[in-house]
């Protein structure tokens, strides 16, 4: 089925370690995103990117960084995990296509829960 | 980000009752969405709202963008209990779409 995949869905890592979350759609969506959700807080922004080669910060970019090689990947990485990373990650993308105004309808991956101990 | 005040926080019903939440904010968006999120999933898109005072329908699911461009509602009407969920509003501004804390929804039969 089309639509944005995310691994891994299960994640626990020590204090100070790094990694990578993976994101890919299928859909040839200009727009991609990286999501939060921690008890409480909804969903909070992170990282965005509008196209290959461009990205962009969120409101909450500190200890995360990203890259756009290519239209269909949006990888998230955690160069030094900290606990106050521990969280649900959401990649979400949309097309910009016929968009009255930025990138509105979403769709999400299944999110992968991340455990920094 | 800008903010975003959902409420009520969450709601626990009988099935076939209303439910109506709302969500506002200080800023203007461009656009108004409305989101469900189910255990283990991430948020699915309900309804899109995108010209002050439009008013839209899917379903038994009603949302309205409010005149001022500062606020929308979303109704359920008959709830059932597969509308047990997270409901989040999303307001648009440029690239960013902020989300509002949710509202957690239980329906009993």
């Amino acid at each position: 089925n089309a639509g944005v995949t995310q691994t891994p869905k299960f994640q626990v890592l020590k204090t100070g370690q790094s990694m990578t979350l993976q994101c890919a759609q299928d859909m040839n969506h200009e727009y991609m995103s990286w999501y939060r959700q921690d008890p409480g807080m909804g969903l909070r922004l992170i990282h965005y990117s509008v196209g290959a080669g461009i990205t962009d910060q969120g409101e909450v970019p500190n200890g995360y960084n990203v890259s756009r090689s290519t239209t269909e990947d949006f990888p998230l990485r955690l160069l030094s995990a900290a606990p106050s990373q521990t969280s649900v990650y959401f990649c979400a993308s949309s097309s910009l296509s016929g968009q009255p105004s930025g990138a509105n309808v979403l769709t999400f991956g299944a999110g992968s829960r991340l455990t920094v101990l | 980000g800008q903010q975003l005040n959902q409420s009520p926080q969450s709601m626990f019903i009988q099935e076939g009752e209303d439910v109506s939440m709302n969500c506002t904010s200080s800023s203007i968006f461009n656009t108004w969405l409305w989101y469900k999120q189910e255990p283990g999933e991430g948020p699915v898109l309900l309804i899109a709202l995108y010209k002050a005072g439009e008013l839209t329908s899917n379903g038994r699911l009603t949302a309205q963008f409010g005149i001022t461009r500062k606020d929308s509602f979303l109704n359920i009407s008959a709830s059932i209990p597969s509308d047990v969920g997270i409901y989040f509003c999303a307001g648009n501004s440029g690239y960013a779409l902020n989300f509002g804390k949710g509202t957690s929804l239980l329906v009993t039969p």
